[in-house]
């Protein structure tokens, strides 16, 4: 099936310390969102994104809806022990009526 | 705010029996689900669309055969894994769509399956 490219695969980093990844696709986007996963649960929506261009924040997390439509980007900052855990973006054609399409994910893990 | 549960959270099946996973939306209708299915350290891959009074729209390799789904309720969506086999062990995930919440969507806590 269809997945976004994503990078950084995963990534290590102390507390306090500022996190960006981002998602690209070969086709267009109308709806972007970002969602982060701990384990053995669901994914749980973290932000977003419905126009391109777009800029928005929810706390420590600001993502970026690029205005080719083709990529996002998402920025954590000041991270802390329970940023832990694997963020995935997501592409939707339509907005909310139509199939996610998921990237392959980021791997975080914060050391104190 | 809106729930979806799964049930069940896991499940430890023999190699050729059959497993059904129900995706239930709490306190709003669903007249579309998606079930994705999520493999060790790996994302999360669409299988299909059950939309409510009708048959499901399967992905491009998912073998509809083997998963069942019926959405036979607008709050209930069940995947039966049929003869299963070590190789269907993964992580199954169900996405509904709230009808009168303007589709807003909401994801089940998933249920892991392990076929011995």
């Amino acid at each position: 099936g269809q997945q976004l490219n994503q990078s950084p695969q995963s990534m290590f980093i102390q507390e306090g310390e500022d996190v960006s990844m981002n998602c690209t696709s070969s086709s267009i986007f109308n709806t972007w969102l970002w969602y982060k996963q701990d384990p053995g649960e669901g994914p749980v929506l973290l932000i977003a994104l419905y126009k391109a261009g777009e800029l928005t924040s929810n706390g420590r997390l600001t993502a970026q809806f690029g205005i080719t439509r083709k990529d996002s980007f998402l920025n954590i900052s000041a991270s802390i022990p329970s940023d832990v855990g694997i963020y995935f973006c997501a592409g939707q054609k339509t907005y909310n009526t139509d199939k996610l399409i998921f990237g392959t994910g980021t791997r975080l893990q914060v050391f104190p | 705010g809106a729930v979806v549960s799964q049930h069940p959270s896991w499940v430890i099946c023999k190699s050729g029996t059959s497993v059904k996973i129900e995706c239930r939306s709490l306190d709003f209708q669903a007249t579309t689900m998606f079930w994705y299915r999520q493999f060790p350290k790996q994302s999360l891959m669409l299988m299909a669309t059950s939309n409510e009074g009708s048959k499901a729209t399967y992905e491009q390799g998912v073998e509809k055969d083997k998963f069942l789904i019926n959405h036979a309720s607008l709050t209930l969506s069940t995947l039966t894994v049929t003869s299963a086999h070590p190789e269907d062990s993964s992580f199954y995930i169900c996405r509904a769509l709230a009808l009168e919440l303007n589709n807003e969507q909401f994801f089940g806590p998933g249920t892991r399956l392990t076929v011995l």
